[in-house]
């Protein structure tokens, strides 16, 4: 579990400032997943990698931008800060897609004010 | 995620009896089937998984079934402990090949 990083673990921020965090991982996944947890939705995917400079959409990316210019991080920012983006989020990595096992980060309890 | 329903929502045991959790899934591509834990403030972690090619697995107390017909799977854990108490997901993956579709959880309730 060590192997994968996220910060800040809290942030409060507020509406329309703009917010990046951070996800580390250091076993060279080919796959990296970014997930928002809300209670009643359980875990919903915002943006997903499969390689350096390749990211795609998941369910749930608007108001979201990614980037992958290293196998190691996968950054998300909230462009300008909503209420509604309130939540926790975690990031994922995987040595391949959808057929194995997906090892999560600690988790950003991220408030918007 | 909408194409894995997850019941029930909440379920409460005492000690030492069995729990069972049930998911159904929509997409006959689906071919992978993990389920993970997530106690209060942690992160989830994977508890066991399941392939298609496989009807059931087993790890100690936990097990997992699998029906592909029907299109649903299930968590079975017996003699249950105060530590089982956590939210438990299932999920399954999709024919997109990246994601993996997730249910909305299930919080267990283990009582002394």
């Amino acid at each position: 579990d060590a192997g994968i990083t996220q910060s800040p673990r809290y942030k409060i921020t507020e509406t329309g400032r703009q917010v990046t965090l951070m996800c580390h991982q250091t076993w060279s996944h080919s796959y990296m997943f970014w997930y928002r947890q809300d209670l009643g939705h359980g875990l919903r995917l915002i943006y997903y990698s499969a390689a350096a400079d390749i990211t795609d959409k998941g369910e749930v990316p608007d108001g979201y931008v990614v980037s992958r210019s290293k196998t190691e991080n996968f950054p998300l920012t909230l462009e300008s800060a909503t209420r509604s983006q309130t939540s926790v989020y975690f990031c994922a990595s995987s040595v391949s897609g959808s057929t194995h096992e997906q090892y999560f980060g600690p988790g950003t309890r991220l408030t918007v004010t | 995620g909408e194409n894995v329903e997850q019941h029930p929502s909440t379920l409460s045991v005492q000690e030492g009896d069995s729990a069972v959790i049930k998911c159904t899934y929509s997409d006959s591509a689906s071919n992978y089937f993990p389920w993970y834990k997530q106690e209060l403030g942690k992160r989830p972690q994977l508890i066991i998984d399941i392939r298609s090619n496989v009807g059931e697995k087993k790890d100690q107390r936990i097990a997992v079934t699998l029906n592909k017909t029907a299109k649903h799977f299930s968590l079975h854990i017996t003699e249950t402990q105060p530590e089982d108490s956590a939210v438990y997901f299932c999920a399954a993956s999709t024919n997109s090949g990246y994601a993996l579709n997730f249910g909305k959880g299930t919080s267990l309730l283990v009582t002394p």
